[in-house]
């Protein structure tokens, strides 16, 4: 079967930096993705991830490991906006998104 | 840009109605447009894939005469959860795809909150 595996909830301290790891089983590869939830709203698109290797964009950077099957997500100089849930999402062969449950993370002052 | 809306944003109704909803891309064309449900912290599971002028794609397990898709245009869906019961209750997403990306980026409508008494 397939399966995304995410921690379920993290905490951290504004300012650090926090890491979120993805582990995923998939039939296929065709990217993976990093989405952003606040509570009571839709996901927003973070990163994509097709090619091994670190991808940064601001303050939110993602890594891919293919051979591995390992992403993560690494959030910097944390701000209390991020509060929120992380989903990762891998591409299978048919480009059909499978989703992890996310991963609620925590800002603490 | 790629806006998507659903309207409504929340909707309350009676056991045994049925509810519609509505998925518009603002400004541009959506090949393909999906429909998911999210149940509180759990995560976001697809029902059904459609595209313009042709039947739905539902996922094993969605019933396919009580969550009619339509999707008439290029830049509008429509669900609609016939003869709602207490158990439909949660947060329906849809999310549209341009088509233009390798990687066929989606974007997110802000959901529609569904409560059936």
């Amino acid at each position: 079967g397939q399966n995304i595996d995410q921690p379920t909830e993290m905490t951290a301290t504004e300012g650090a930096i926090v890491q979120i790891n993805c582990t995923y089983q998939t039939s296929g590869f065709n990217g993976l993705f990093w989405y952003q939830q606040h509570a009571g709203e839709a996901p927003t698109f973070l990163s994509y991830n097709v090619l091994d290797g670190l991808e940064e964009k601001g303050r939110f950077s993602s890594f891919l490991s293919r051979s591995k099957g390992y992403s993560y997500l690494l959030l910097k100089e944390l701000q209390m906006k991020d509060s929120a849930s992380y989903l990762c999402a891998v591409m299978d062969s048919n480009y059909q998104l499978i989703w992890g449950a996310g991963t609620k993370l925590i800002i603490k002052p | 840009g790629a806006v998507v809306s659903q309207h409504p944003s929340r909707v309350i109704c009676k056991s045994g109605t049925s509810v519609k909803i509505e998925c518009r891309s603002l400004d541009f064309q959506a090949t393909t447009m999906f429909w998911y449900r999210q149940f509180p912290k759990k995560s976001l599971m697809l029902m059904a894939t459609s595209n313009e002028g042709s039947k739905a794609t539902y996922e094993q397990g969605v019933e396919k005469d009580k969550f009619l898709i339509n999707h008439a245009s290029l830049t509008l869906s429509t669900l609609t959860v016939t003869s709602a019961h207490p158990e439909d209750s949660s947060f329906y997403i849809c999310s549209a795809t341009k088509g233009e990306s390798s990687y066929n980026e989606q974007f997110f409508g802000p959901g529609t909150r569904l409560t059936v008494l």
